[in-house]
C-alpha cells in the first residue's frame, strides 16, 4: 500500500541551526501539507501546498519556515533558525483530493531543539 | 470559524468494556468531512474513518462504530469490547472547503487507557 515517508524519524539540533525535514508524498497525490504537534498537544496545521505554491499557511508558519518541492517526489519543510519552541513532531501529509479527500500522514519527524 | 471539541481528555476502562469517545464540531460549510485518527504511543497518525456531511449513515467496522448526527454536530466513536491494544490517543478532525485547501482542524484528542 502506498505511504507517505518522512526522514529523519528523529532529529536533534542546536538552537539557531537550520533544519530540513523531508517527505516523500504518495506519487499521484496533488495536495501536500505540514502539520505540527507539540508534545502532548493537538495536531496543528502549518501549511498546504498545491501546484508548486503555498495555498494556505497558518499563523505559526512565519518567515522562519519555508516549504519546497524541489523535484517530482520530495516535499521539504525548512526551519531557518530553530528555537526551543520548535521542538515538536512534524507530520507531512498528502491527499489526492479529487475523489479521495482523506489525507495520508507520514510517520512523523520528532524534532528536538536543544 | 471551524472548531472541533473533544471534551474528554482521558478515559480509562477495563478490558472488554465498551467506550465512547465524543466529538463535537463547528463549521458554517454545508459540505465538510469528518475523520477519526488513532495515535498509538509510537506517534504516527493512523486513519480510522472518513465521513462526509451528506452521509449520516452510521458505520460499523469490526469492534469500531461511528455515530454521526448533524442535528447535534457530533461524530462519536465507540469501541466495543475494548482491548489493551486500543490504548492510544484518538483525534477527531474536520476538513471543510472554506479556505479551499481542505486542511484538517483537529480536536485536542482523547487519551484512552485500556487496563488488562
Amino acid at each position: 500500500e502506498p505511504e507517505v515517508t518522512q526522514t529523519p524519524s528523529h532529529q536533534v539540533t542546536q538552537m539557531g541551526q537550520e533544519v530540513i525535514l523531508r517527505c516523500v508524498p504518495i506519487s499521484n497525490h496533488l495536495y501536500f501539507y505540514w502539520y505540527r504537534q507539540i508534545l502532548g498537544q493537538k495536531v496543528e496545521f502549518l501549511v498546504s501546498f498545491y501546484n508548486n505554491e503555498i495555498s494556505e499557511k497558518s499563523e505559526i508558519f512565519d518567515d522562519q519556515f519555508s516549504v519546497e518541492r524541489p523535484d517530482g517526489s520530495n516535499f521539504t519543510l525548512k526551519i531557518r533558525s530553530t528555537k526551543l519552541e520548535d521542538s515538536a513532531m512534524y507530520f507531512c501529509a498528502s491527499s489526492e483530493y479529487r475523489g479521495r479527500i482523506e489525507a495520508f500522514f507520514g510517520q512523523g519527524t520528532r524534532l528536538t531543539v536543544v | 470559524a471551524q472548531k472541533v471539541t473533544q471534551a474528554q481528555t482521558e478515559i480509562s476502562v477495563v478490558e472488554k468494556e465498551d467506550v465512547t469517545l465524543d466529538c463535537v464540531y463547528e463549521t458554517r460549510d454545508t459540505t465538510y468531512y469528518l475523520f477519526w485518527y488513532k495515535q498509538p504511543p509510537s506517534g504516527e497518525l493512523v486513519f480510522l474513518i472518513r465521513r462526509n456531511s451528506f452521509d449520516e449513515q452510521n458505520e460499523i467496522s469490526g469492534r469500531y462504530s461511528w455515530n454521526f448526527q448533524k442535528s447535534t454536530s457530533s461524530f462519536n466513536f465507540t469501541i466495543t469490547a475494548s482491548q489493551v491494544v486500543d490504548s492510544a490517543v484518538y483525534f477527531c478532525a474536520l476538513s471543510a472547503p472554506t479556505s479551499g485547501t481542505y486542511k484538517y482542524i483537529f480536536g485536542t484528542g482523547t487519551r484512552l487507557k485500556v487496563l488488562a
